[in-house]
């Protein structure tokens, strides 16, 4: 079975610093991993995914996750962190070859402080 | 890129009662939708998988004759709770997965806040 830890409930960052938010994932074969972005009351965001090719993916708004096969990590990440960044953030991973749903992480509450 | 649609986005409804919520594909066709279940501040669950043309697939522990789905046509999908009851208040979200050019990604609704009184 696949799971997704994302092991920080709360993120706080200051405007303007980096920001990481972690993810570790189990699955069987090479995962296809997914990052997702969530404000109140409303659906999921997709921000960037990794399926193969280089480790490091870039995603939309400056966001980045890395890729790290031997941690089984997933980590979020933005060089500078923005106030409209503060939201809830999921990892996510599907198995190749497995049924096509997505299994989610907790989800990690992100606010950056002015 | 693809837009998943629902509808309502909101509703309130008596206890006991029903209400359908649509999941819709604008500019796709999805022989499968899913459908999530969301609790404040908290993870999706999935509940179930939507499939044209056959049966919904349930996980375990979500009650099939009360939540509904019907998977109309390849670009709708419905989920009706019937008898509903103060417990079946949350955020549910639909999502349609998508496949093109080999790679694979899944296009999420808006959500519906259901509030049962």
């Amino acid at each position: 079975a696949q799971s997704v830890a994302q092991p920080e409930d709360q993120v706080n960052v200051a405007e303007g610093n980096p920001l990481t938010v972690k993810c570790t994932y189990s699955v069987s074969g090479n995962p296809y991993l997914f990052w997702y972005v969530q404000y109140p009351n409303r659906g999921l965001q997709f921000l960037l995914k990794y399926i193969t090719g280089d480790n490091l993916v870039k995603g939309s708004y400056g966001f980045e996750a890395e890729f790290n096969k031997s941690q089984t990590s997933f980590h979020l990440k933005k060089p500078s962190a923005l106030v409209s960044d503060s939201a809830l953030y999921f990892c996510a991973v599907r198995a190749p070859g497995s049924a096509r749903q997505l299994t989610f992480g907790s989800g990690t509450q992100l606010t950056v402080l002015p | 890129g693809a837009v998943v649609s629902q509808h309502p986005s909101r509703v309130i409804c008596k206890s006991g009662t029903s209400v359908k919520i649509e999941c819709r594909s604008l500019d796709f066709q999805a022989t499968t939708m899913f459908w999530y279940r969301q609790f404040p501040k908290q993870s999706l669950m999935l509940m179930a998988t939507s499939n044209e043309g056959s049966k919904a697939t349930y996980e375990q522990g979500v009650e099939k004759d009360k939540f509904l789905i019907n998977h109309a046509s390849l670009t709708l999908s419905t989920l009706t709770v019937t008898s509903a009851h103060p417990e079946d208040s949350s955020f549910y979200i639909c999502s349609a997965p998508r496949t093109s050019g080999g790679t694979y990604e899944q296009y999420f609704g808006p959500g519906t806040r259901l509030t049962v009184t």
